[in-house]
């Protein structure tokens, strides 16, 4: 299976700062990586496919790049709505599998 | 789009069975690839299973394969997710979930499965 390994486990930091959230896939996924916002008491939302794509309605802000292991998702300009958990996922292989997670917190 | 609904969790002693359902209003569920993740509590996203739109193929995570099974009624526009032999580890909330080409592009918005005697 591949095992996605993200970093840092929670960051903290102030509404208006930038966030840099990465995750590092044991083997090769290509650009098939996705990002998902979590809120609590909320369903997961995706924001990013294909490592750089975001979907339609996703604040400029967040933006996703990478491939092969390295991936990396950037929020310039923190928004309050924005403090949550971050989970990317790998769509390349099955077992499809998620990221352990970064929470941004204040 | 309208929201996705499951139902079905509830309490269940340990090695017992339940049934999820997902009901799935809107979008051209027939053509839809499907699928289950779950949130332990205190812990991250987990996938376990996924059907693919004609409900022909499935792929299964190592923690629920065998236990599990997922199957979808097209004509009922209804996604289930079939738990056995459950363990007190499956305790999590059960999301049901679009999957596109993008990714798990719709939600459901949870249901609690507790294992416990």
């Amino acid at each position: 299976d591949i095992v996605l390994t993200q970093s840092p486990v929670t960051l903290s930091l102030s509404p208006g700062a930038r966030a840099t959230l990465y995750c590092k896939a044991s083997r090769s996924v290509g650009t098939s990586l996705t990002w998902y916002q979590h809120k609590p008491g909320q369903s997961p939302r995706l924001l990013i496919y294909d490592s750089s794509t975001s979907v339609p309605g996703v604040p400029a802000r967040f933006r996703g790049s990478g491939s092969g292991t390295d991936f990396t998702l950037t929020i310039s300009g923190l928004d309050p709505e924005d403090f949550a958990v971050y989970y990317c996922r790998q769509r390349s292989v099955w077992p499809r599998t998620f990221g352990g997670g970064t929470k941004i917190e204040v | 789009e309208a929201q996705m609904i499951e139902s079905g969790g509830g309490l269940v002693e340990p090695t017992g069975s339940l049934r999820l359902s997902c009901e799935v209003p809107g979008f051209t569920f027939s053509t839809s690839a499907m699928a289950w993740v779950r949130q332990a509590p205190g812990k991250g996203l987990e996938w376990i299973a996924t059907i693919d739109g004609s409900a022909t193929t499935t792929y299964y995570a190592e923690s629920v394969e065998g236990r599990f099974s997922i199957s979808k009624d097209n004509p009922r526009n209804v996604l289930y997710l079939f738990l056995r032999r459950l363990r007190a580890d499956d305790t999590a909330i059960y999301f049901c979930a679009r999957e596109t080409a993008r990714g798990l592009e719709s939600w459901g918005l949870g249901i609690p499965v507790t294992v416990s005697s």
